[in-house]
This record gives C-alpha cells, structure tokens and sequence, in this order.
C-alpha cells in the first residue's frame, strides 16, 4: 500500500496563477482533509471531505476549492495565486468507526511557493 | 471550539536527558487525543494516541497519559536519542472525527 500519496511535491507559482494539488489514497478511507503548514502555525485546516462527492469549509478555506469525485482523490485547487498562499501543503485521510478513534494518515506534503 | 496548547518551543536536549512536552485541550465532550511525529522533510506519523480519561498511549519509549481532571496529554520520555530529533505536534479529534485539531508543534533537537 501506498497509503497517501501527493502530488507535486514542489512548485513554484507566479502570483495570479491557478494550479491544483493532487492527493490519492488507496486505504477506502471515506475522510480525507487538506492542511496548510506555516511556521509558528502548526496545522490549519483548508477544507475537508467526510464522503465522496462532498465537501466542507475547515478553518482557513478562502482561496482555495476543493473536488472530491472519486472516494481515492482530493483535490485542491488555487484559482488565483496569491504570497500568503506559501506554504507546505498537507493532505490527510481517515476511517471514522463507532465509537473508536480517528487516526489521521499524512501524506508527504507538497511545498508551494508563490512568487 | 475545540483547541489545543502546547509547549512552545524549540527544546534542545542532551542525549539520554528526560523530556516533557505540555499540552492541554479544551474540548466539548471527550475528545480522542494524539501525539504526532514529524521528522525533516516528511509527513506527520502518528506516535501515540489515547481515547478515554486516565488512557496511556505509548510508543518506541514515548508515554502520555489522557488527564480529564486537568484537560492534559503531556509526552514524556525518559531517555532521548539524537533519532528523536522532530517537530511533535498534540492533537485531538471530537467524537464525530469530522476535525482534527492540531497545537502548533514544539521543535526537539537532540544533541550528542
């Protein structure tokens, strides 16, 4: 298993530039989650999918669209590129349970940096 | 809303020199808590993780006890390794696992 798989892994954006980030799992995880690292931040969350076909607003959405069409993808999307928008980019999937915990599964982060 | 503290950093240690690293939560409910691991360069691994008061998760040397009496999840351990050296990031996820919530992470450097 691959488990969660990103891509690119780096990039580099002139300000004004779309671009869409890629993350692919291959556990059947229904939940899957975009996160933003910024120094002195820690993890923030972007947007988030608890199922195929949908989608919601995390903590730090503006800026940023997100598709999940396939329950193995979730993408996201910079439609305009802008400086704050550096970052390191983190997707993460999940398999709630009754009653159980919910570990989250990282992917290995994609580093964006808008110029 | 739900968050999460912890100890700022970052901490440098001697090799086999005791470490703590604080965290508390403020959560509706009873959260799951997590200790995450992030070594340079790569993702977030789960290191150890507790889902109910007075739980211990622990792993590779590291323990954290789920305190309910005083919302913490302090990291402990007793002997560090150069390997040890890490962001650790203190976490928890209400009981819908729709969010997790993350601290800000707390840089440990290990020297020999």
């Amino acid at each position: 298993n691959a488990g969660v798989t990103q891509t690119p892994k780096f990039r580099v954006l002139k300000t004004g530039q779309s671009m869409t980030l890629l993350c692919a799992q291959d556990m059947n995880h229904e939940y899957m989650y975009w996160y933003r690292q910024d120094p002195g931040m820690g993890l923030r969350l972007i947007h988030y999918s608890v199922g195929e076909g949908t989608t919601a607003k995390g903590e730090v959405p503006d800026g940023y669209n997100v598709s999940r069409l396939k329950k193995q993808n979730f993408l996201l999307g910079l439609e305009s590129a802008a400086p704050s928008q550096t970052s390191v980019y983190f997707c993460a999937s999940s398999q709630p349970g009754l009653g159980l915990y919910n570990e989250q599964f990282f992917g290995p982060g994609t580093r964006l940096t808008v110029l | 809303g739900d968050s999460v503290t912890q100890m700022e950093g970052p901490v440098t240690l001697s090799e086999e020199a005791f470490l703590t690293i604080n965290c508390t939560y403020t959560a509706t409910g009873y959260p799951s808590l997590f200790w995450y691991v992030q070594y340079p360069g790569e993702g977030l691994q789960l290191l150890l993780k507790a889902t109910k008061a007075d739980d211990k998760g622990s792993n590779k040397g590291f323990e954290a006890t789920y305190r309910k009496e005083t919302t913490s999840f302090h990291l402990e351990k007793g002997s560090v390794q150069v390997s040890d050296s890490a962001v650790y990031f203190c976490a928890l996820s209400d009981r819908s696992g729709n969010q997790f919530y993350f601290g800000t992470g707390t840089s440990l450097t290990v020297i020999p």
